[in-house]
């Protein structure tokens, strides 16, 4: 199978602290990770593209200072939330690809609610 | 045009019947094409990768792809209550790097009992 794992599966933050989310493939290397947020009733949007070893490629309009991404393994991806704020307030999935192929496998998500 | 489109609204089925979703995408060149279900607040689960014209068939899924049309297509047989979730339709993009896919905004799938 093709496992992908996020922790924690949801979190609630005060306004202004930071949110660390792990995202990480169980039973492959996942050379490329994805991440994505998405609110109630809409499509997925992708964020960021990160690869091991690499800068992340974030997506026009996604901050990247504000979502720090770090691939640091073939299996681990993190994304830091800073200076969290209540319109944070989301679903966050990531996804990993297997080196030469497009099938993404998403990870559970985070539901992060910031008050 | 958008690059994935799914512009069908809500579909509702009764329980045993067919559900047919279609998708069509702007990217000639195109060559790997997936469906993902979404439950309700859960993150997408892949269920079917078509990348040859013609039908893939897995269980009560048949996916069906025709490259000169641009379409690709999804075949719920004996749809059953469990069926009911959002059905995501992607193809990879030769302008995007990385591995990226591009999503269709998805179509709502109800079973009625």
């Amino acid at each position: 199978g093709a496992v992908v794992s996020q922790h924690p599966s949801w979190v609630i933050c005060k306004s202004g602290t930071s949110v660390k989310i792990e995202c990480r493939s169980l039973d492959f290397q996942a050379t490329t990770m994805f991440w994505y947020r998405q609110f109630p009733k809409q499509s997925l949007m992708l964020m960021a593209t990160s690869n091991e070893g690499s800068k992340a490629t974030y997506e026009q309009g996604v901050e990247k200072d504000k979502f720090l991404i770090n691939h640091a393994s073939l299996t681990l991806s993190t994304l830091t939330v800073t200076s969290a704020h209540p319109e944070d307030s989301s679903f966050y999935i990531c996804s990993a690809t297997r080196t030469g192929t497009y099938e993404q496998y998403f990870g559970p998500g985070t539901r992060l609610t910031v008050t | 045009q958008k690059e994935v489109e799914q512009n069908s609204g809500p579909l509702s089925v009764p329980e045993g019947a067919i559900a047919s979703l279609n998708c069509t995408y702007s990217d000639r060149v195109s060559q790997s094409f997936f469906w993902y279900r979404q439950y309700s607040g859960k993150s997408p689960e892949l269920i079917m990768s078509i990348y040859s014209n013609g039908d893939k068939e897995d269980g009560r899924f048949t996916a069906q792809l025709n490259k000169a049309s641009q379409y690709v297509s999804l075949l719920i047989r004996d749809s059953q209550p469990s069926d009911s979730a959002t059905y995501l339709c992607a193809v990879n993009m030769r302008n995007y790097g990385n591995n990226r896919l591009a999503f269709g905004k998805g179509n709502q799938v109800v079973v009625i009992p």
